[in-house]
């Protein structure tokens, strides 16, 4: 699995739209890129998932640049309640093994009203 | 909510008892996966579940630890002879086979203190 790296921690004002780039430089091929969204106490929530491009959907947007070996998670107009740790995933879709997820630590966003 | 449920969402035990945790997932979900979170880490693999057969195990998973999945639809996760370290966040997830392989869904976990 390829090894994520991204930052521990970012502020941002409400209202204003995040980016948190995930470095993944030993992807493979068949990797796909995945980001989770976890509050406190509570389990990990899926956010959005894309191999290469572009992916939208109502949460947020996932941009990857075409050489794959970063990815940016975009959130459009934060607000207080996307106060939460972010993670970035890498994995396969190679139809063998458990698909079990690797996490990192993440990066944790802070929004200030 | 999800649609995954645990229980209990907090236990608080005696070093060298045992515990045990039930996990609920989606019900057409038949891949059931269980994690265990530190504080500040991400979570960490400890099993997963294919229906009612048991197929990986991670190291994380000690002779202490077991887990099944009866009929292939809630499972128990089990401690045996707690340790101090055994202390964190234990979360259960699911997927259905046709998902995105990347998806899972969590329950909102048991957070299990060791005293």
């Amino acid at each position: 699995l390829a090894k994520t790296t991204q930052p521990i921690s970012m502020d941002s004002y409400e209202g204003q739209e995040v980016n948190i780039t995930c470095s993944h430089n030993n992807i493979a091929t068949n990797d796909y890129i995945t980001w989770y969204q976890q509050f406190p106490s509570q389990g990990p929530r899926f956010i959005i998932q894309g191999y290469k491009t572009k992916v939208t959907n109502e949460v947020a947007s996932l941009f990857i640049p075409a050489d794959r070996k970063s990815s940016t998670l975009s959130l459009p107009r934060v607000s207080l309640s996307d106060t939460a740790v972010y993670y970035c995933l890498v994995g396969d879709d190679s139809g063998a093994g458990s698909y079990q997820l690797t996490f990192g630590k993440g990066t944790k966003l802070s929004v200030i009203p | 909510d999800t649609g995954v449920s645990q229980d209990p969402r907090h236990k608080i035990t005696k070093r060298g008892q045992n515990v045990t945790f039930r996990c609920d997932p989606i019900s057409e979900h038949n891949r059931l996966y269980w994690y265990r979170q530190t504080l500040g880490q991400g979570p960490e693999f400890l099993t997963y579940f294919q229906n009612e057969a048991q197929l990986e195990k991670s190291r994380l998973l000690s002779d202490r630890f077991s887990a099944e999945r009866p009929k292939g639809s809630f499972s128990t996760l089990e401690i045996q002879r707690t340790e101090q370290g055994d202390s964190a966040m234990y979360l259960c997830a699911s997927r259905v086979r046709e998902g995105l392989f990347n998806e899972q869904f969590f329950g909102p976990g048991t957070r299990l203190t060791v005293l």
